[in-house]
């Protein structure tokens, strides 16, 4: 079954310090893969997907992350983290049937 | 901002109590997405729709209905409420293609 794995529970950084969050899927083929934060009492934001071609995707907020198929990997990257960034961010595969599976989260907290 | 709204957003109700959670959206989108977050466990889909009167099971479906009458709401029923689906809802829609989901702001659900 397609599944998606972020190792890191919780991860903790200092202001301007760089950032990347694991992100590993389970899938047959070529996958959909997508970045999004969540604030406290927030919903989800999307920060960045991948579908096809480039395998570095930009997104919002400064964000990039990697499509890596030989790692089945596709972390998310910062070079220069702001408090702001604190949340929850979560990654998630598109498995060509309509749906979304998603991983469990990774809490990102920033000291100043 | 996809246009969806979330009604209520918070609610308080007990054991063996019907409860509806409405989800209304403004872009005529033809999937729309039940999700339940619990922390632990991300996102896990409940039901989704897509089209009128056209629904389907998710992951974690027993103990809600869903129906959709119009294109722009989209409600989930839980019949006889319990503890266990104390939880913050989430309902999202799909635009286009690319299963890139769109999320509304949660409704957080407690049973007593």
């Amino acid at each position: 079954a397609q599944s998606v794995t972020q190792p890191d529970i919780h991860i903790t950084v200092s202001e301007g310090a760089s950032l990347e969050l694991r992100c590993n899927y389970s899938y047959g083929a070529t996958p959909y893969l997508f970045w999004y934060v969540q604030s406290p009492g927030q919903g989800l934001q999307l920060l960045l997907k991948y579908f096809s071609g480039d395998t570095l995707v930009q997104g919002i907020k400064g964000f990039e992350a990697e499509f890596k198929r030989s790692q089945s990997s596709f972390n998310l990257r910062k070079p220069s983290v702001h408090w702001s960034d604190a949340a929850e961010y979560f990654c998630a595969v598109g498995e060509g049937t309509d749906k979304l599976i998603f991983g469990t989260g990774t809490r990102l907290q920033v000291f100043p | 901002d996809a246009g969806i709204t979330q009604s209520p957003r918070h609610k308080v109700t007990e054991t063996g109590t019907p409860v509806t959670l409405r989800c209304h959206q403004t872009e005529n989108h033809r999937y729309m997405y039940w999700y339940r977050q619990d922390p632990g466990h991300g996102l896990r889909l409940i039901h989704y729709s897509y089209g009128v009167k056209d629904t389907d099971k998710g992951e974690v479906s027993d103990g809600y209905s869903v129906s959709r009458s119009k294109t722009e709401d989209f409600l989930l029923t839980l019949e006889s409420a319990t503890s266990s689906q104390t939880s913050v809802y989430f309902c999202a829609i799909r635009t286009g293609s690319q299963e890139t989901q769109y999320f509304g702001p949660g409704t957080r659900l407690l049973v007593l």
